[in-house]
């Protein structure tokens, strides 16, 4: 167990819908990482958020926005589902916004019907 | 921005056997690289961090190798066994904290 929780385990819903994937990092870690990862691809940073404010952004798209609450949880909101939307979402959490190793949660499964 | 190349193919090895992962990157001088495994479906696992003024890094039967010149590191995992089967990625950080993986090398250890 990594200590990253991530709700919901699995997601259906339809196009066009928006949903709220959540995530509670490891007890003390700042940093909040999201990556996408389509069926055998890699993984694709997403957002990466410290102490609250926004620390780096990778191809995230204008329906995806995140944010981290003082209380360190974050959630990641997509919107206007696409079908290429279906893909396992990751949460990732590390004790500072540089050099250390990131620990992961199991993922959301999302399915764009 | 960073590149990230794994070997694309799957390694198959035999069980005991050396297996030995390439990670090869562009554009970019990394202060540390690290290593994860990641099994079907489930969230990649941080197994080891080395720096650039490290030159050989190991724990238990995994040992990796980091060579800023040739801009590679080289994953083993000796005495390999079936339960080592996964895919092993690599990962570097951008400027900026950005967390990049490369896209994973599938192993297969067969008895």
């Amino acid at each position: 167990d990594s200590g990253v929780t991530q709700t919901p385990k699995h997601l259906i819903t339809a196009t066009g819908q928006r949903v709220t994937l959540r995530c509670s990092p490891r007890s003390g870690d700042l940093s909040v990482y999201w990556y996408q990862q389509s069926l055998d691809q890699g993984l694709q940073f997403l957002i990466q958020y410290y102490n609250g404010e926004e620390r780096a952004k990778g191809n995230i798209l204008e329906r995806f926005s995140a944010q981290q609450f003082p209380d360190l949880h974050s959630e990641l909101n997509l919107s206007s589902l696409e079908l290429g939307d279906s893909a396992l979402y990751f949460c990732a959490s590390s004790a500072g916004s540089g050099k250390n190793e990131a620990f992961f949660g199991q993922g959301t499964r999302l399915t764009v019907v | 921005s960073q590149k990230i190349e794994q070997n694309s193919e799957a390694l198959n090895i035999q069980e005991g056997k050396t297996a030995t992962l390439t990670c090869n990157y562009t554009n970019y001088s990394p202060a540390y690289l690290q290593w994860y495994r990641q099994d079907p479906g489930r969230g990649p696992v941080f197994l080891l961090l080395i720096r650039e003024n490290e030159k050989e890094k190991r724990k238990e039967r995994l040992k990796v190798t980091f060579d800023t010149t040739l801009k590679q590191s080289l994953f083993h995992i000796t005495a390999s066994q079936p339960a080592d089967s996964a895919t092993y990625l690599c990962a570097l950080r951008e400027y900026g904290n950005k967390l990049v993986f490369g896209a994973g090398t599938i192993l297969r250890v067969k008895s």
